[in-house]
């Protein structure tokens, strides 16, 4: 069974520019998350969908940030425009229905606004 | 509001040895799950042990051991006979019972020497 899978797993814009990170859930995972380290700190909650609804967007930092989950499946993550505090490290993750089951995490996508 | 603390930003350990990472947390919910995740240097965040806080009984998983203490809100990761595999990050968190988000603490980086 394929696990959570990011692209692209780095990226490097310039302040401004927009940058649009993609994570597939494992097949039949209703929860998706993001979640956002910045470099030497924890990694943080951004966001949390349920199928293709927004459950919980308490995280995301502003309103540069803008996420997706059309038709439940895949999400996007796109900032726009970026800027350099965005730098860090974008991890999806996903779990089964229910809150009490185990989260699975991807790669992370590394972005690094120069 | 829930926070989990890692006091340890580094730690070292011998090839064989036992090591132990400490996570302290806090929260007024009764009902909650813990945590602990690793993030090798190929950066896929791995679920390494998961504690529900009404078991009374502390988790194992092989050579991975939790000391939960609930009273005292403390979780620790000990890891037995260490081997060259185990260098990684490792993340604690936390988790409510009613809820999907995970709360990170900052990381303990484990170097293995062999």
């Amino acid at each position: 069974e394929a696990g959570v899978t990011q692209f692209p797993s780095h990226s490097v814009i310039e302040k401004g520019q927009t940058v649009t990170l993609r994570c597939d859930p494992i097949s039949g995972h209703d929860n998706l998350y993001w979640y956002r380290r910045v470099m030497g700190k924890e990694i943080k909650f951004l966001l949390h969908f349920v199928k293709e609804s927004k459950q919980d967007e308490s995280g995301m930092p502003n309103n540069r940030f803008l996420a997706e989950r059309t038709g439940g499946t895949y999400s996007t993550l796109k900032v726009q425009p970026a800027e350099l505090e965005d730098s860090g490290v974008y991890f999806c993750a996903s779990s089964p229905q229910g809150s009490g089951n185990t989260i699975y995490f991807g790669e992370g996508s590394w972005l690094t606004v120069v | 509001a829930q926070t989990v603390t890692q006091s340890q930003p580094e730690m070292s350990v011998q090839e064989a040895e036992t090591v132990t990472l400490s996570c302290t947390y806090d929260t007024s919910e009764s009902d909650y799950y813990l945590f602990w995740y690793k993030q090798p240097p190929s950066r896929q965040m791995i679920l390494v042990i998961r504690q529900e806080a009404y078991k009374q009984q502390n988790a194992t998983e092989n050579r991975f051991s939790v000391n939960f203490q609930k009273a005292a809100k403390s979780f620790s990761l000990k890891i037995s006979d260490s081997q060259l595999g185990d260098a990684a990050m490792y993340f604690c968190a936390y988790k409510g019972g009613a809820t999907n988000k995970l709360i990170f603490g900052t990381g303990t980086l484990l170097a293995v020497q062999p």
